[in-house]
């Protein structure tokens, strides 16, 4: 079974840009979580897409989005970007939406300038 | 306020040598996670513990969930400097549908 892909694996923005980040889950996971890995704040979570529809979304502002297709792969959105959102962002798939274990891309490096 | 406090963040040793990492928390939780993440790689799942006092082994590493399952540890039996890694543990609560990760403890084995 093919592990969770994302892409692109590094991204260099500058500021005010806007950037897109995809993630294909394990075939049969239905949720997908979105994760900022930074080294001050550790695993912060975004949000968690369960058969296309948002279930539960962090506490970032409203420039981080996302959405889900109908073949479980999602996306990651960020407007007007920031310094502060250089990170790496991280995709984990699961099959149910409890807190089954989650199956973590090797993430996308996002450096804003 | 991190939810989940892990202990100690950094922690170097040599090969052959001994170490514990605590993750712990005011709150109850109904499983934890322990993953180990690797340099330019995401985090990959170890373990689940799920009863109070339960002890899981793998290979040489030990993780025990607290009897009010309220903490955790991870034991690793002479370290080998493939053990190298960030330790993560999360935490999953009743009724909330996402984990709790705490910071992490940065492990490096020396040979």
């Amino acid at each position: 079974k093919a592990g969770v892909t994302q892409t692109p694996r590094y991204l260099i923005k500058t500021r005010g840009q806007q950037v897109t980040l995809s993630c294909s889950p394990i075939s049969g996971h239905r949720s997908v979580s979105w994760y900022q890995q930074t080294p001050g704040q550790g695993l912060q979570f975004l949000f968690e897409y369960f058969s296309e529809t948002q279930r539960n979304k962090g506490n970032f502002p409203g420039r981080f989005s996302g959405r889900q297709f109908s073949n479980s792969r999602s996306e990651m959105n960020v407007s007007t970007l920031e310094l502060g959102d250089s990170a790496l962002y991280l995709c984990a798939s699961s099959s149910q939406l409890d807190n089954s274990p989650l199956h973590f891309g090797n993430g996308t490096r996002l450096t804003v300038t | 306020t991190q939810l989940l406090e892990q202990s100690p963040q950094f922690l170097s040793i040599q090969e052959g040598e001994n170490l514990t990492v605590y993750c712990n928390s005011s709150s109850v939780f109904s499983s934890l996670q322990w993953y180990r993440q690797e340099p330019g790689e995401g985090p990959v799942l170890l373990v689940t513990v799920v009863t109070g006092g339960e002890v899981k082994k793998l290979k040489r590493l030990t993780f025990q969930f607290g009897d009010a399952r309220k903490d955790s540890s991870l034991h690793i039996t002479a370290a080998q400097p493939g053990d190298t890694g960030l330790y993560l543990c999360a935490g999953a609560r009743r009724g909330a549908q996402k984990l709790v990760f705490g910071q992490g403890t940065r492990l490096t084995i020396n040979p």
